[in-house]
């Protein structure tokens, strides 16, 4: 069984400062790992993904994300928050076991302090 | 590409009846969708996988009497909350995946927003 722990169910930076996002993973078999983001009443928005390919992800709106087999975790960086990044983000596991469900964390708001 | 859409986006509906949700797949023919619920300020929690053609997998504690769930072509699934009551209310979000592509990766909609009165 697939499952993901998120620490930190809210992280409150500065504009400008570094932001560290955690995400745990548990996964019997090589996962596929992903990053969304949801603004409020919208849907999700994927920020960044992780297929077994480079473990050093780049994503979208300047986010990147490191994929650490030793320590399952796939943590979600930005190096310089913006007012603009203030929302939920979640990580999310699927394989090809499961027919590519996606199981998510429980979330993180993110908010963004001027 | 890989847009997804949702109708109604807002839907207000009285206890004792039911309310069908629409899911497509704008540019792309998904053989896969899957519908989540989301109660506020909390994760997405899948409630069942539905394939083109056949009947939904349904997660466990999910009613599958509730949610009548229909993907009856590629680009279209419904998700009909049947006896709608209040508790029912919440944020309904789909995803599909790519059939042409059989992309792991799945795209969601801009969510339907349920309120039971």
């Amino acid at each position: 069984a697939q499952s993901v722990t998120q620490l930190g169910s809210h992280v409150s930076v500065s504009e400008g400062a570094l932001v560290l996002l955690r995400c745990n993973y548990s996964s019997s078999v090589p996962p596929y790992l992903f990053w969304y983001v949801q603004y409020p009443n919208q849907g999700l928005q994927l920020l960044l993904k992780y297929t077994s390919a480079a473990t050093l992800v780049k994503g979208i709106n300047g986010f990147e994300a490191e994929f650490k087999k030793s320590e399952t975790s796939f943590h979600l960086t930005k190096p310089s928050a913006h007012m603009s990044d203030a929302a939920e983000y979640f990580c999310a596991v699927s394989d090809q076991g499961s027919n590519y469900k996606l199981t998510f964390g429980k979330g993180t708001l993110l908010t963004v302090n001027p | 590409g890989a847009v997804v859409s949702q109708h109604p986006s807002r839907v207000i509906c009285k206890s004792g009846t039911s309310v069908k949700i629409e899911c497509r797949s704008l540019d792309f023919q998904a053989t896969t969708m899957f519908w989540y619920r989301q109660f506020p300020k909390q994760s997405l929690m899948l409630m069942a996988t539905s394939n083109e053609g056949s009947k939904a997998t349904y997660e466990q504690g999910v009613e599958k009497d509730k949610f009548l769930i229909n993907h009856a072509s590629l680009t279209l699934s419904t998700l009909t909350v049947t006896s709608a009551h209040p508790e029912d209310s919440s944020f309904y979000i789909c995803s599909a995946r790519d059939g042409a592509t059989a992309s792991y990766e799945q795209y969601f909609g801009p969510g339907t927003r349920l309120t039971v009165t």
